[in-house]
């Protein structure tokens, strides 16, 4: 069953960058994930898609601030100009037929 | 725009039954499979259950299974979780979550609901 890593906590300071990791468990290199964002007492937000070449899909209304990317078994989320409404877990996601799957989540500090 | 709701959570003593609603709208329901996820306190998120579009395939958790059962009807744009045998540990925010669909295919969750408790305790 593919496993999903991330640091459970990671902070920068307000208008600079944050690049956080998501790292997909041996043998499953090639799967896609996304990021979903869930800011204090609220439902999580679906952010974007990544595919094992970089590429990716964003949800609706996501800004231009938010980018992902893609090297081997490590899947990013980069944060750029940092908000303090940007303070949250993030959580990347697969799947697969019959299964979901989450990593642990990186809390994000604005400092 | 699309909008998940969930209702029916509350409080429930261990071994007792609930049953969770999630009402759909901006979409069409019947076109894309349903997922639960839950969350218990302080915690990441889990996922639960997921339904494909007509019901025919249906997939949970090692955790639940035998105890929770997702259902939908796609007349009422409705999608549901039966919970019997609640544990302590089932206390969580369950959350409705759309699977973006193409075709017959499941990929991640694209859209989700604000959630509903559950504790379960005497």
């Amino acid at each position: 069953q593919v496993v999903l890593t991330q640091s459970p906590s990671a902070s920068a300071s307000l208008g600079a960058s944050v690049k956080l990791t998501c790292t997909l468990s041996s043998g499953h290199s090639t799967y896609s994930i996304a990021w979903h964002q869930q800011q204090p007492e609220k439902g999580p937000r679906y952010l974007m898609k990544i595919n094992s070449d970089g590429s990716h899909r964003k949800g609706d209304g996501i800004p231009d601030r938010f980018s992902g990317s893609s090297s081997g078994a490590e899947r990013y989320l980069t944060i750029s100009s940092l908000q303090s409404e940007d303070e949250a877990d993030y959580y990347c996601q697969t799947w697969g037929t019959g299964f979901r799957v989450f990593g642990g989540g990186t809390k994000l500090t604005v400092l | 725009e699309v909008q998940l709701v969930e209702s029916g959570g509350g409080l429930v003593q261990p071994g007792g039954s609930l049953r969770l609603s999630c009402a759909a709208s901006g979409f069409i329901f019947s076109n894309y499979w349903m997922s639960w996820v839950r969350q218990a306190p302080g915690r990441g998120l889990e996922w639960v259950a997921s339904i494909k579009q007509d019901g025919s395939e249906k997939y949970s958790v090692d955790s639940v299974e035998g105890r929770f059962t997702i259902s939908r009807d796609n007349a009422k744009n409705s999608l549901y979780l039966q919970m019997n045998s609640l544990r302590a540990e089932d206390t969580a925010v369950y959350y409705c979550a759309r699977d973006w669909t193409i075709g017959d295919s499941c990929y991640h969750f694209d859209s989700w609901g604000q959630g509903t408790l559950v504790t379960v305790s005497s």
